[in-house]
């Protein structure tokens, strides 16, 4: 079965520690994209790639890193610099950036304790 | 400015009946996409519905249905005959074209609103 898959689905990590979130797809998307939610938020966008090797920063990238070096792959790394981690991390993807939508994995929840 | 505006946080409906849920949009782009998406408890975003800006219809999906209204720049969500399995947070988003175009910041990416958490009543 195509689709996005995102582990772990729960994630605990401590004050100071980098901790990096997996997304997978086999869709063969070219566009890939991660989103940060917050109770009672929508969905923010933190870095999308549009291809292989090339990565942009979205609305609320700071104190996040990405890399695209596999067109299946978009690992998203919570560095230590980002003051509020704690959230719901969703990963998403889309044949394009044009008018198509977009599917989402099942996401991960970050605590930070 | 919010580019996406949904102003109800919450709604309840009696199963069976049907429920619509606004959303209101801001673009200068003549061509955008509308999304609808359901978010269970579970956490996944599930794909609902899409309008085009320059489609003349509205769009239609089995049970949902988008009331585009252009001018007012709305692109409601109607669910009929509402299920328990609708109980759900529900996003409206925005992908403008021209955006795409370009790099950087969230242009070319889908814009969410803030949802409004759907209840159906048995």
């Amino acid at each position: 079965d195509g689709g996005i898959t995102q582990s772990p689905k729960y994630l605990f990590r401590k004050e100071g520690q980098n901790v990096t979130l997996s997304c997978e797809q086999n869709l063969n998307h070219d566009a890939m994209y991660w989103y940060r939610q917050d109770p009672g938020q929508g969905l923010r966008l933190i870095y999308y790639s549009q291809i292989v090797n090339d990565f942009q920063k979205g609305d609320i990238a700071e104190g996040y890193s990405v890399s695209r070096e596999k067109k299946e792959s978009f690992p998203l790394t919570v560095t230590s610099a980002q003051k509020n981690p704690t959230a719901f991390y969703l990963c998403a993807s889309s044949i394009g950036a044009g008018n198509t939508e977009a599917f989402f994995g099942q996401g991960t929840r970050l605590t930070v304790v | 400015a919010q580019k996406i505006t949904q102003t109800q946080p919450g709604m309840f409906v009696q199963e069976k009946e049907a429920v619509t849920l606004d959303c209101t949009y801001d673009t200068s782009d003549p061509s955008y996409g509308l999304f609808w998406y359901k978010q269970p408890s579970s956490g996944e975003m599930i794909f609902l519905i899409y309008q085009g800006s320059y489609d003349q219809q509205n769009a239609t999906e089995g049970r949902y249905s988008l009331n585009f209204q252009k001018a007012r720049k709305s692109a409601n969500l109607v669910i009929s005959a509402s299920q328990l399995g609708d109980s759900a947070m529900y996003f409206c988003a925005m992908r403008e074209a021209r955006a795409t175009m370009n790099y950087g910041g969230s242009q070319g990416n889908l814009i969410f609103g803030k949802g409004t958490k759907l209840s159906v009543k048995p």
